[in-house]
């Protein structure tokens, strides 16, 4: 059950704000957040628990709503440096063990100077 | 400096050879995972191991098969009974036994086979 990401894509002007959203339709224990550069691996941005703690990025904020099964990630003044591709990953399992995480289709986010 | 290296970069190999990817790690990570990315998708989990001598299918495990004889390395081979090999492969590792903990992704190796 891949989560499932909004918008598909978005164009930004430097220096304007961005959300992009995932939903899941399972319960969540936690939601990772990635952004890829084209051709390279993707880069760990943050992770969000059931519970409400957040580990990760001090310029990118992002919300968990458990209730909902979905996350926002949000950029704020955003920079030239944020451009690329943006994944959520969630728990292929609901225990929140180490069993790998299934990914969406990803978010691309183009900022123009 | 800590961290995961899969080599080679690139790799070109002829339809019905078996090829396998490398993937170290120097973090003293427990858990490790293999990942494909076809252009346009997300990642998909081939295999993980959250533990030496032990090692799990993922979503999609068919033509694949792994071996963790060490903590360090993870190894992924790729066999002829893949029928669509061609991707980007993504090794990563974890330090937990929890979804929570942070995953460190290597550069990737681009297989093309032809």
């Amino acid at each position: 059950q891949q989560p499932v990401q909004s918008p598909q894509a978005v164009i930004l002007r430097e220096g304007e704000d961005a959300v992009i959203n995932c939903s899941s339709s399972k319960a969540l224990y936690s939601v990772h957040w990635y952004r890829q550069k084209h051709g390279e691996a993707p880069v760990f941005l943050m992770i969000l628990l059931k519970g409400g703690e957040q580990k990760g990025h001090d310029k990118i904020s992002a919300s968990f709503n458990e209730k909902k099964q979905q996350s926002s990630l949000y950029l704020t003044a955003s920079q030239l440096s944020y451009s690329g591709t943006y994944f959520c990953g969630t728990d292929r399992y609901s225990g929140g063990g180490a069993d790998g995480l299934t990914f969406g289709k990803g978010t691309h986010l183009i900022i123009q100077p | 400096d800590g961290g995961i290296t899969q080599s080679p970069k690139y790799l070109f190999r002829k339809e019905g050879q078996n090829v396998t990817l490398s993937c170290e790690q120097n973090l003293n990570h427990d858990a490790m995972y293999w990942y494909r990315q076809d252009p346009g998708q997300g990642l998909r989990l081939i295999y993980y191991s959250q533990i030496v001598n032990d090692f799990q299918k993922g979503d999609i495990a068919e033509g694949y098969s792994v071996s963790r004889e060490k903590k360090e390395s993870f190894p992924l081979t790729v066999t002829s009974a893949q029928k669509n090999p061609t991707a980007f492969y993504l090794c990563d590792s974890s330090g937990g036994h929890n979804s929570y903990d942070e995953q460190y992704f290597g550069p990737g190796t681009r297989l093309t086979v032809t």
